[in-house]
C-alpha cells in the first residue's frame, strides 16, 4: 500500500504552458515536503509545508498544503524546459523517517 | 563542503556476491538514510540512523545491513546479492531545526545484479 499517491505520473508539455501535479494521502500528515531530481541526480527539496491551507512561492512554483493536511499541489507558470525532471512529495513521521510518493515524470519540450 | 559523498558510482556484481556501498558526510549531520530508487517509482527507506552507534530498519531493510560508528560515514552492506537488488541507491544526511528537517541527498550508486 503506497502511502503518498501522485498524479499524474508522467507529464509533456510545451514551454510556457501551467501544470498542476497532486500528492494525496488517506492519512493526516504534521509536513510535507516536495522535491525535484534530475536524471542521475538525487532529488533536491524544493519546500516543506506544514500548516493546512498553507501556500508558499518558489519563483514560478506555486506549493500548497490541503486545510486538512492530506493532500498537496505543485503549479508551474510558465513551464520551462529547466523544470524537467521527476517530482516527488515526501511526509516524515515522528521518528524522522521519510516516505516518498511514486513521482511526477515532468518533461517540457522547447 | 563536499556535502554527501558516495562511492562506487556503478557496480556490477553476480547473484551471491557481497558488496558494501560507501556513504560519507561533511555536514556534522545526525541522522542518515539509505535510500533504494526502482525504474519510475519513489525512494524507498532501507535503513535510517539518528546518530552514531544508533541504527533502525526502514520499509525495505531485508537483505541489507547497516553500522554507524562515526558521525560522518553511514555503509550499506549487500551480504548476498540477488537480481531483486538492482537498483539505484541513494544517501542522505538530514538538518533538524525545530523537527523540520531537510534531507541532502548524494549522488546515488547504480548497482546492478546478473
Amino acid at each position: 500500500t503506497q502511502l503518498l499517491e501522485q498524479s499524474p505520473q508522467f507529464l509533456s508539455i510545451q514551454e510556457g504552458e501551467n501544470l498542476t501535479v497532486y500528492c494525496n494521502s488517506s492519512s493526516v500528515f504534521s509536513s510535507l515536503q516536495w522535491y525535484r531530481q534530475e536524471p542521475g541526480e538525487g532529488p533536491v527539496l524544493l519546500v516543506t509545508v506544514v500548516t493546512g491551507g498553507e501556500v508558499k512561492k518558489l519563483k514560478r512554483l506555486t506549493f500548497q498544503f490541503g486545510d486538512a493536511r492530506k493532500d498537496s499541489s505543485l503549479h508551474i507558470t510558465a513551464a520551462q524546459p529547466g523544470d524537467t525532471g521527476l517530482y516527488l512529495c515526501a511526509l516524515m513521521n515522528t521518528g524522522n523517517q521519510f516516505y516518498f510518493g511514486t513521482g511526477t515524470s515532468l518533461t517540457v519540450i522547447p | 563542503n563536499a556535502g554527501v559523498t558516495q562511492t562506487p558510482k556503478f557496480r556490477i556484481l553476480k547473484i551471491g556476491q557481497s558488496m558494501t556501498l560507501q556513504c560519507t558526510q561533511d555536514m556534522n549531520h545526525n541522522y542518515m538514510y539509505w535510500y533504494r530508487q526502482d525504474p519510475g517509482m519513489g525512494l524507498k527507506l532501507i535503513y535510517y540512523s539518528v546518530g552514531a552507534g544508533i541504527t533502525d530498519k526502514g520499509e525495505v531493510p531485508n537483505g541489507y545491513n547497516v553500522s554507524r560508528s562515526t558521525t560522518e560515514d553511514f555503509p550499506l552492506r549487500l551480504e548476498l546479492a540477488a537480481p531483486s537488488q538492482t537498483s539505484v541507491y541513494f544517501c542522505a544526511s538530514s538538518y533538524c531545526p525545530r523537527e523540520l528537517c531537510e534531507q541532502f541527498f548524494g549522488p546515488g550508486t547504480r548497482l546492478t545484479v546478473l
